[in-house]
């Protein structure tokens, strides 16, 4: 089945200690994004890659970072992670086809704690 | 700006009663509105959308959600709930800024189906 895979389902890390995130598609959508989730809340948009062209949403800080190496994988990246990071991070897609009306899909999502 | 609210945290219901989830939406221009369900440490799962046409909007799992332009209303229902249903429930309406295929989610509703 074709689906968002996100690797690994749990990761620890310890504070300041770069992390990295991975996310892998088998839909070919061409719309890739990474929210970031704590306990229960709304998810919360960190940027998203429309192909190739990266968009940073304003309230995304700078230690939050993002790589789409091609269509099918991309990674968040976090350089310095702080014990207000340990969330849940969901990594979703999306096809732009009928003009974006499509809805997003959505991987099981990476937990991240932080030592 | 769109928005989307619902005005309960908690929702609880004897299983095989019907179910009614709350939303609310405040958008400029036609609205494209979206529910989904997060299951414990899983992503997110698309319910069904409203884009245009018929006010009953049917989805999985036996879902529908009514679309009602002068009340500014989404409500997501269920004939005959299962504990099974027991989940976080999410609205979105989609973000039309940017170019975009972004959402704006609501603040989630915690849906308890009890014996």
């Amino acid at each position: 089945d074709a689906m968002v895979i996100q690797n690994p389902r749990y990761q620890v890390t310890q504070f300041g200690k770069p992390v990295t995130l991975s996310c892998s598609q088998t839909l070919n959508h061409n719309v890739m994004y990474w929210y970031q989730q704590k306990s229960s809340q709304a998810p919360k948009l960190l940027f998203h890659y429309y192909d190739k062209d990266f968009n940073n949403e304003a309230d995304t800080p700078d230690n939050f970072q993002s790589r789409r190496p091609n269509t099918s994988f991309c990674f968040l990246d976090i350089r310095s992670p702080g014990l207000g990071d340990a969330a849940m991070y969901l990594c979703a897609t999306s096809s732009l086809k009928d003009r974006g009306n499509q809805p997003q899909h959505f991987g099981d999502g990476t937990r991240l704690s932080i030592l | 700006a769109q928005s989307v609210a619902q005005p309960e945290d908690q929702v609880n219901v004897a299983e095989g009663n019907p179910l009614t989830v709350k939303c609310t939406y405040s958008v400029s221009g036609n609205p494209y509105l979206f529910w989904y369900v997060q299951y414990p440490n899983r992503g997110l799962q698309f319910l069904l959308k409203y884009i245009t046409g018929d006010n009953l909007v049917k989805g999985s799992y036996g879902f529908e959600a009514e679309f009602n332009k002068s009340q500014t209303s989404f409500h997501l229902k269920k004939p005959s709930a299962l504990v099974s249903d027991s989940a976080l429930y999410f609205c979105a309406v989609r973000d039309m800024t940017g170019g975009g295929n972004k959402l704006t989610f609501g603040t989630g509703t915690q849906l308890k189906v009890e014996l």
